[in-house]
């Protein structure tokens, strides 16, 4: 069946570091990838998708590339801020059921 | 608030009683689905409706568990005869059909405690 694989949290970076969150999946097919946000207490935020090879998606200055050939979205952010401290989640959509496929999600930290 | 609607934000029940958690999809979105999450753990698909149909419930255990999406009100998850393991936030999401690339939509979760 379909799975996603993420880096196992937590990760603590300083105020403007450099950002690289790990994403791989199995599927069959062509599924869309999305990474969702979490803050405390609430819900899952969609962050960001990309939905065919080679798209980049983007957003509040993360970014995530579909790469089909090493089955990878990792997520990036140039310089990340301490309100960027939440848990990230990659996740995929194979329209086999319609259902989310979640990784585990990591956990960023960001010191000021 | 157009988003997506659950209720209660926590509900505390004791072994052996019975838990009904809430979702109102946004506006527009005929699409429900609900997942499961444990603590320190990624998101676990359990049920996909559209209004009055279920489409998909292989994530769901099949005794105690049940959800209904009625053509009028909110998608209900009931969990009868609760145990400790059922404790966990519940979190419904919507969308507005059924491709792949439209991304769902997320409430704030019900945080099921059991006593």
């Amino acid at each position: 069946g379909d799975s996603v694989t993420q880096m196992e949290g937590p990760v603590t970076l300083s105020e403007e570091a450099f950002l690289t969150i790990n994403c791989t999946y199995t599927a069959t097919g062509y599924p869309s990838l999305f990474w969702y946000v979490q803050y405390p207490g609430e819900g899952l935020q969609l962050l960001l998708k990309a939905t065919k090879a080679d798209d980049k998606g983007s957003n509040k200055g993360f970014e995530a590339t579909y790469r089909k050939e090493t089955t990878s979205f990792h997520l990036e952010k140039g310089s990340v801020q301490v309100s960027d401290s939440a848990v990230y989640f990659c996740a995929l959509n194979n329209n086999a059921g319609n259902m989310l496929t979640f990784g585990g999600g990591t956990r960023l930290m960001v010191k000021p | 608030n157009a988003g997506v609607m659950q209720n209660p934000r926590h509900l505390v029940r004791r072994r052996g009683q019975e838990a009904r958690l809430r979702c109102s999809p946004m506006k527009g979105h005929s699409h429900v689905y609900w997942y499961r999450q444990l603590p320190e753990e990624g998101l676990k698909f359990m049920v996909y409706l559209q209004k009055e149909n279920i489409i998909d419930e292989s994530g769901m255990p099949k005794e105690r568990f049940s959800a209904e999406f009625p053509k009028e009100g909110p998608s209900i998850l009931r969990i009868q005869q609760v145990v400790r393991g059922d404790s966990a936030a519940y979190f419904c999401a919507s969308s507005p059909g059924q491709r792949s690339n439209q991304p769902q939509h997320f409430g704030d979760g019900t945080r099921l405690s059991i006593l």
